[in-house]
C-alpha cells in the first residue's frame, strides 16, 4: 500500500511569508505528527493529531499549527517564515492507538527561506 | 524528560567489518524503543523496533536488544556494505503518545 506522501517536496520562501505543507498518511492510520530537522537541532517534534484533534504539541512558537481533517490527511502551516526556519519537514502517521504503534514517515518537505 | 543519546559520529568501517552504533536511553515507565535510518536526501525508514524489555528487534542484517537494566538498544550487525552508509537514529516513544524522541544520529560510511 502506498506510504505517507508529502507535498510539496522542495520549496523556497522569502522571510515575512508564510508557507503550507500538505500529508497524506498511511491508509488507515488515523495519527499524524510532524518533525522539523535541521543540521543544529536534529530531529524535534512539532505537533500529533489523531481525529482531527491535537493530542501533543512540542516547544515551538505560535506560528507553528497544523490540522487534520476528517480524512485524516494534514497541514502544517509556519507563519512570517524566519530564515532559521529553513529545514526538513518531516510528517509521520501511525494507527495511533497505543505506544509501540510503529511510526512511518513520508520522504520530508524541504524548506529554504531566503 | 525522556531522552536518547546515541555515539558521536562518523563511524567509518570498511566492508565486511563488525558495526555498533550504541544508544542509550532515560525514560519514565517502559518506553518502545526504535532505529530509523536515514539515506541522503530522504526520510526515516523504520528499521527495527522492540517493545518491552529483552525484546530483539532485527532486519536485513541489522540486530537490537532492548536491555532495561542498562537502558540500551545498541544497533550491531556483523558485516557492513557500501550501501549500508546512512545515517541512523534512535529513538523511543513515550508511553501512550505517538511522539518521537530522537537520538542526535550516528552518521555511518562503509568503504569498499
Amino acid at each position: 500500500k502506498a506510504g505517507v506522501t508529502q507535498t510539496p517536496r522542495y520549496l523556497i520562501k522569502t522571510r515575512g511569508q508564510q508557507v503550507t505543507l500538505s500529508c497524506s498518511p498511511i491508509s488507515g492510520h488515523r495519527s499524524v505528527s510532524w518533525y522539523q530537522q535541521t543540521p543544529g537541532q536534529g530531529l524535534q517534534f512539532l505537533f500529533e493529531y489523531f481525529s482531527e484533534t491535537q493530542r501533543n504539541k512540542g516547544n515551538f512558537p505560535g506560528r507553528f499549527s497544523g490540522r487534520q481533517f476528517s480524512n485524516s490527511r494534514s497541514e502544517m502551516n509556519v507563519s512570517t517564515l524566519e530564515l532559521g526556519d529553513s529545514a526538513l519537514y518531516l510528517c509521520a502517521s501511525s494507527l495511533g492507538q497505543r505506544s509501540g504503534n510503529t511510526i512511518y514517515f513520508g520522504e520530508g518537505s524541504w524548506l529554504t527561506v531566503v | 524528560g525522556n531522552s536518547v543519546t546515541q555515539m558521536e559520529g562518523p563511524v567509518t568501517l570498511s566492508e565486511e567489518a563488525f558495526l555498533t552504533i550504541n544508544c542509550t536511553y532515560t525514560a519514565t515507565g517502559y518506553p518502545s524503543l526504535f532505529w530509523y535510518v536515514q539515506y541522503p536526501g530522504e526520510g526515516l525508514q523504520l528499521l527495527l523496533k522492540a517493545t518491552k524489555a529483552d525484546d530483539k528487534g532485527s532486519n536485513k542484517g541489522f540486530e537490537a536488544t532492548y536491555r532495561k537494566e542498562t537502558t540500551s538498544f545498541h544497533l550491531e550487525k556483523g558485516s557492513v556494505q557500501v550501501s549500508d552508509s546512512a545515517v541512523y537514529f534512535c529513538a523511543l516513544s513515550d508511553l501512550g503518545f505517538q511522539k518521537l524522541v530522537f537520538g542526535t544520529g550516528t552518521r555511518l560510511l562503509v568503504s569498499p
